[in-house]
This record gives C-alpha cells, structure tokens and sequence, in this order.
C-alpha cells in the first residue's frame, strides 16, 4: 500500500497566482479529509468528503479556497488568487470503510509559501 | 461539539526519563481515541488507538495509552524516552457528540528530548 499521496511536495508562488495541490488517497477508503497547519492557528480541518461528495465545507477559510473530488482516487484543493497568508502545510487524510475507530492516515503535505 | 484538551504545550525531557502527556475530551457518549505523532518536518503518524475493550493500549515505538472513562481521559505514556522520540504529540477524538468519522484534535504538545 503506497499510502496517501500528495502532490506537488513544495510549492512557491507568487500572491495572486492559482495553486492547485492535489491528492490520492488510500484505495478503498471512501473519506478524504484537507487539513492546513499553520504554527499560528495549529491543524484546521478545511473540508472532507464521503464518497466524493463534500460532506462539510465549513472550515474552507474563504471563497478563494475550492476543493473538488471527482473520482475516488483523486481530490484537488485549488486557491484562487494565492495570498501570504495561505502560506501553510496542506495535509490530505483518508479513511477507511471499515471500523470504528476509523482512523485517518495522513498524506506527506504540501508546504504552501506564497510571496 | 467535541473538544480536546491538551494541557502541555512543551515538554523538555533527558533521555531515559519516563513520559506522560495528557489528554482530556469533553463528554459525549462513546468515543474513539488516538494519538498521533509528527516528527519534524514529516506528516502526522498513528501512534495508537482506542476504541473498545482493554483501556490500556499499546502502540509503536513503546508507548502506550490509558483510557479512562470517569476523568474523560486518554493519556500517553512511556517509560523510557529516547532522543528520536522529539516530536509533535497529538491526541484526536471522533464520535460522541461529533461526526463518527471527522477528527477533533488537540492543539499538540511538543516534545523535546535532551541527549
């Protein structure tokens, strides 16, 4: 099992530019969750998915923050336009059918600078 | 809405040195608990998790946990720190009053061991 896959690993941008960050979850797993880690505010929860569809959305900071999942394999995180501020480790989790406990597993991230 | 408590923000420890962090939840019926683990500059980590059956449980790297219901309490422990245990410590809960699948954390604890 390769585990969860994020892509790109580092991005670097400038404000104003779109920013896609993109994700595989573990196969067989029907949630996909988008965290964001910031040494000021910790781990947010963004937003998460069953079965590909946006279960809630509530902690996607703004509108230029989208999030899409249009297969079971793979999920974007797209912000448009990029600002300072976003500059982060995005973290994508994924979990499985089976359970309780459900635990999630965790992507490597991707580091956000946007200047 | 569930929450997690976790009242160490650092902790500094020589090695050798036994280890608890603590972790209270708030109240809300059945829950499920872990601790995750974050080295620096890596991804989150099960370490282990709870959620029926024995309350004491055992997880990777030596460390262990103690569920107990009546203080509302998951704390982690380890009898004998190592420095490569330096580290980010995270307890997280799902189900009780919140969504059986999505992951209220704490807000971490650092730890540091001294060689």
């Amino acid at each position: 099992d390769a585990g969860v896959i994020q892509s790109p690993r580092h991005e670097v941008t400038e404000m104003g530019q779109e920013v896609t960050l993109r994700c595989k979850p573990i196969s067989g797993h029907d949630y996909l969750f988008w965290y964001r880690q910031t040494m000021m505010r910790g781990l947010e929860l963004l937003i998460y998915f069953n079965n590909n569809v946006p279960i809630d959305d509530s902690g996607m900071p703004e509108d230029r923050f989208s999030a899409k999942m249009p297969n079971a394999s793979f999920s974007t995180l797209k912000i448009q336009p990029s600002e300072p501020r976003d500059s982060a480790v995005y973290f994508c989790a994924s979990s499985h059918k089976r359970g309780p406990p459900y635990e999630q597993y965790f992507g490597p991230g991707t580091r956000l600078t946007v200047t | 809405a569930q929450s997690v408590s976790q009242h160490n923000h650092h902790v500094i420890l020589s090695e050798a040195a036994s280890l608890e962090l603590g972790c209270n939840y708030s109240y809300g019926g059945t829950v499920n608990l872990f601790w995750y683990v974050q080295y620096p500059g890596q991804h989150l980590q099960l370490l282990l998790k709870y959620f029926s059956g024995d309350p004491l449980v055992k997880g990777i790297k030596g460390f262990e946990a103690e569920f107990i219901k009546s203080k509302f309490s998951f704390n982690l422990r380890k009898p004998s720190v190592q420095w490569s245990d330096t580290a980010e410590y995270f307890c997280a809960v799902n189900g009780g009053s919140g969504s059986a699948r999505q992951l209220t954390f704490g807000s971490g604890t650092q730890l540091t061991v001294l060689p």
